[in-house]
């Protein structure tokens, strides 16, 4: 079943400690995104990766990390996660030969930073 | 910076009606807009695509119109079911790199 996967689904830490949420997805797509999504703020998009090895900030990159050393791959790091990054986060892949240009979300990640 | 704006309030309608959600963006011309739908708890689901130069696309019981004077696209739901009930996110697209959605507009169609 073509999808894209996130790992944890639900995560609550402590400011400060370094956390990783795992993305996958098996469409061999080429684009990867992330978002999160926040309340009266709708989802925003954090950094994007055209291709392996190829990442950009998007819209509200500030305390986080990505890298994309697999297509396949494309993992959110938090170094140091601070309560204001509490939300729902969401990864989206998209082919970069489709049509419609439609990302294909996964089931997304709830953090909690106490 | 680009500004999108959907329907603020959440959209309640009858069974059978057609529901009309707006979406209105600002300080950027789009190429174009795809419009979601999010149900509680997970992610978004892509439904439609409209270019800058269509006026108007249909899928089924959706309608898509994009009016690159005014800004807007509406999306319409004919026929309105309550397994339509969900958020819909308009995304207008300036690249295909780079995503801005709106807020989404909550629908509730009561049976």
């Amino acid at each position: 079943e073509a999808q894209v996967t996130q790992n944890p689904r639900y995560l609550i830490t402590v400011t400060g400690k370094k956390l990783t949420v795992t993305c996958s997805q098996n469409m061999n797509h080429e684009y990867m995104s992330w978002y999160r999504q926040d309340p009266g703020l709708g989802l925003r998009q954090i950094y994007y990766s055209m291709n392996v090895e190829v990442t950009d900030k998007g819209d509200v990159p500030e305390g986080y990390k990505v890298s994309r050393k697999e297509k396949r791959n494309f993992p959110l790091i938090l170094e140091s996660p601070s309560p204001n990054q509490t939300s729902l986060y969401f990864c989206a892949s998209r082919s970069a030969s489709s049509f419609y240009n439609e990302q294909f979300f996964g089931p997304g990640t709830r953090l909690t930073v106490l | 910076s680009q500004k999108i704006e959907q329907n603020s309030e959440a959209l309640n309608i009858q069974e059978g009606k057609t529901a009309t959600l707006t979406c209105n963006y600002t300080n950027y011309s789009p190429a174009y807009l795809q419009w979601y739908r999010q149900d509680p708890g997970r992610g978004p689901v892509f439904l439609l695509l409209i270019r800058e130069n269509e006026k108007e696309k249909r899928k089924e019981r959706l309608k898509v119109t994009f009016d690159t004077t005014l800004k807007q696209s509406l999306f319409h739901i004919t026929a309105s079911q309550p397994a339509d009930s969900a958020t819909y996110l308009c995304a207008p697209i300036l690249t295909g790199n780079q995503f801005y959605f709106g807020t989404g507009t909550s629908l509730t169609v009561i049976p």
